[in-house]
């Protein structure tokens, strides 16, 4: 079974510049999320899609970060334009179904360099 | 702000001894989940035990959880060298819908 699929894997921006990430999750998955994770911290939620439908973005800094799901696969997130305190590892996770009791599978990650 | 607070932030042991890492949260959950992340890599799943659940085995792993204390510990039993990685708790909380949240970690070194 192929894991989830992320690209870049590395990606080094200056401040003010917008950035995409690309992840395509298992198969048949019909949640995909994105979380931002800064050196040293936990994942942190930004962003959770249900196949194409947003199930929550409460913590996605809308100002300047969007995502999409098109057509309940494949997702991107972007940023634009990118601050300093963006640089972090963006992981892209997906599940079977919509429940959280059931285990997600990550992706392994886009490290952000924001200088 | 993480629901889930691990303790010890960093945890250094002999190959062979036995690795306890802890949770405690702040809310009631419905279950919690333990991952392990390598470095530079994404988080894998370990073991999910549910509220109703005191005690949960996988391999060396043992999970515990008191709901009562609000706390879940993650003993890793014989550890060897490629136990190295950090280790996550995460949370379903009761009131926040399906949002599962995770906690600042565990980095646990195992020196061989």
């Amino acid at each position: 079974e192929a894991g989830v699929a992320q690209s870049p894997r590395y990606k080094i921006i200056e401040k003010r510049q917008s950035v995409a990430f690309w992840c395509n999750p298992i198969s048949g998955h019909a949640t995909l999320y994105w979380y931002q994770q800064i050196l040293g911290q936990g994942p942190k939620l930004l962003i959770q899609f249900q196949n194409n439908g947003v199930v929550d973005d409460s913590q996605l800094p809308k100002d300047r970060f969007s995502a999409e799901r098109l057509k309940g696969v494949d997702s991107t997130l972007k940023i634009q334009p990118a601050k300093l305190e963006d640089s972090a590892v963006y992981l892209c996770a997906s599940s079977l179904g919509d429940r959280a009791n059931e285990k997600l599978f990550f992706g392994s990650g886009t490290q952000l360099s924001v200088l | 702000s993480q629901q889930g607070e691990e303790d010890p932030q960093a945890l250094s042991i002999q190959e062979g001894e036995n690795a306890t890492m802890n949770c405690s949260y702040k809310t009631s959950i419905n279950n919690l989940q333990w991952y392990r992340q390598n470095s530079g890599r994404g988080l894998v799943h370990l073991i999910l035990i549910r509220s109703n659940e005191r005690e949960k085995h996988s391999g060396r792993l043992r999970v515990t959880l008191d709901t009562s204390k609000k706390s879940s510990s993650l003993l890793i039993t014989a550890s060897r060298a490629a136990d190295t990685a950090s280790y996550f708790c995460a949370t379903d909380q009761s009131n926040a819908g399906n949002m599962l949240t995770f906690g600042g970690g565990t980095r646990l070194m195992v020196k061989p």
